[in-house]
């Protein structure tokens, strides 16, 4: 089966970090990404691993362990703007390159 | 910036109705998906699209779905007989290539939100 776990909901104050964490147990791996979806619109693309580490991308990092079948997205300075929806991804790697999703962790910025 | 466009935005239909949903994915990609999400839970894969075939379906997508390129630039859903059950928000995405280890980018389309009475 396929199955990628994150936390519901995350609470966090205006210019603190925040971290939301997703493991995943899928047939096949190539790759794990972000998606940030506001107000149930368009999810758009945060960022990608596809090797273990930390990528960095301005405010928005995300890190993976392949062993550990464990990846993070992590938020610095956070602002009114980044409460939305975050959800990771798993690329299995068939052929077309689908998505497999996880249920989403609703992310609310307080001022 | 190119993006994905989705047309409707809203639809509405009765039961037992045929739908079409349109998208017009970003012009140099190479590979097509629909994923649709119900209210409130997460996205889910229906379908992969490259070289004018299907390239892979979720179970969902059974035979009441089915996707077409008609021209050089659309890309459409059909859904036969519409269930109640349909009733979802219905995203088309597109990429330069698979993401089969190439880390390439899926951009999503707004959506298309359908209602089945």
């Amino acid at each position: 089966g396929q199955s990628l776990e994150q936390p519901s909901e995350v609470t966090a104050v205006e210019g603190a970090i925040v971290q939301i964490n997703c493991t995943y147990q899928t047939s096949g791996f190539y790759g794990l990404s972000w998606y940030q979806q506001h107000d149930g619109g368009a999810p758009t693309f945060l960022s990608y691993n596809a090797l273990d580490g930390l990528e960095e991308t301005g405010r928005f990092s995300s890190f993976l362990s392949r062993s550990d079948s464990y990846g993070y997205l992590l938020l610095q300075e956070l602002q009114m703007k980044d409460s939305a929806s975050y959800f990771c991804a798993v690329s299995p790697g068939y052929q077309g390159g689908k998505l497999i999703f996880g249920q989403g962790t609703e992310l609310s910025v307080k001022p | 910036e190119p993006e994905v466009t989705q047309t409707p935005s809203h639809q509405v239909t009765q039961m037992g109705q045929e739908v079409i949903l349109r998208c017009v994915p970003i012009s140099n990609h190479l590979y097509f998906y629909w994923y649709r999400q119900i209210l409130g839970q997460k996205v889910e894969f229906l379908v992969s699209f490259y070289n004018n075939e299907i390239s892979e379906k979720s179970e969902i997508f059974d035979d009441q779905f089915s996707v077409e390129r008609p021209d050089g630039s659309n890309f459409t859903l059909k859904i036969r007989s519409t269930k109640l059950e349909d009733s979802a928000m219905y995203f088309c995405a597109s990429s330069e290539a698979g993401t089969s280890g190439s880390g390439e980018t899926q951009y999503f389309g707004p959506g298309t939100r359908l209602l089945v009475l």
